[in-house]
């Protein structure tokens, strides 16, 4: 299985601009969720997704993030307007149901820089 | 609601020594504990987890952890570490009533020189 995948690896971007994150999860795995990764507050999670539902989206920060699952296969986050402050790496997680006892699978997440 | 915590934000060892990483939880109600690790540049994965039954878990690369309930602690170790071992190592706690998410803690930065 080629894991999950995430695009781009690398994004810079300026103030106020647009930023979609994309994410593919691992074929069959029913759960799919979003973390954010910095140094200052470490590892959080930004929302997650059971079969496409967003279950818990208490994560994130504010309106300017949006997240959405259209099908099983795909994801995006959406930041709008990009502000320095988001940047950060930000990691794509999948499992295979939303069982408590699953692993997580990460995806090599992709870094962002807002200037 | 639980949680974990960290003790060591770094731990530098030398090649061959033990090593141990502490990690306690907060928790009221059963939990389930897992360790993951996160080499430079890249996305975590699981080095092993606990669910129930042995309070000894072994993982991959040769590390373990141990459960100890009354101590509130999954303390993960290594009998000898290598230069490869070098990577951050997360703690985490499945919530209950919150679904499948985790509870990650702060991480703790192992080391590992000549």
């Amino acid at each position: 299985d080629a894991g999950v995948i995430q695009s781009p690896r690398h994004e810079v971007t300026e103030m106020g601009q647009e930023v979609t994150l994309r994410c593919k999860p691992i074929s069959g795995h029913n759960s799919l969720f979003w973390y954010r990764q910095t140094m200052m507050r470490g590892l959080e999670l930004l929302i997650y997704f059971n079969n496409n539902v967003p279950i818990d989206d208490s994560g994130m920060p504010e309106d300017r993030f949006s997240a959405k699952m259209p099908n099983a296969s795909f994801s995006t986050l959406k930041i709008q307007p990009s502000e320095p402050r988001d940047s950060a790496v930000y990691f794509c997680a999948s499992s295979p149901t939303s069982g408590r006892t699953d692993t997580q699978y990460f995806g090599p997440g992709t870094r962002l820089t807002v200037l | 609601a639980q949680s974990v915590t960290q003790l060591d934000s770094q731990v530098p060892v030398f090649e061959e020594a033990p090593v141990e990483l502490r990690c306690n939880y907060s928790s009221s109600v059963s939990v389930y504990l897992f360790w993951y690790v996160q080499y430079p540049n890249q996305g975590l994965q699981l080095l092993l987890k606990y669910l129930s039954g042995s309070t000894l878990v072994k993982g991959i690369n040769g590390f373990e952890a141990e459960f100890n309930k009354s101590q509130t602690s999954f303390h993960l170790r290594k009998p000898s570490v290598h230069i490869s071992d070098t990577a951050e190592y997360f703690c985490a706690v499945s919530v209950t009533g919150g679904g499948n998410k985790l509870t990650f803690g702060t991480g703790t930065q192992l080391k590992v020189e000549l």
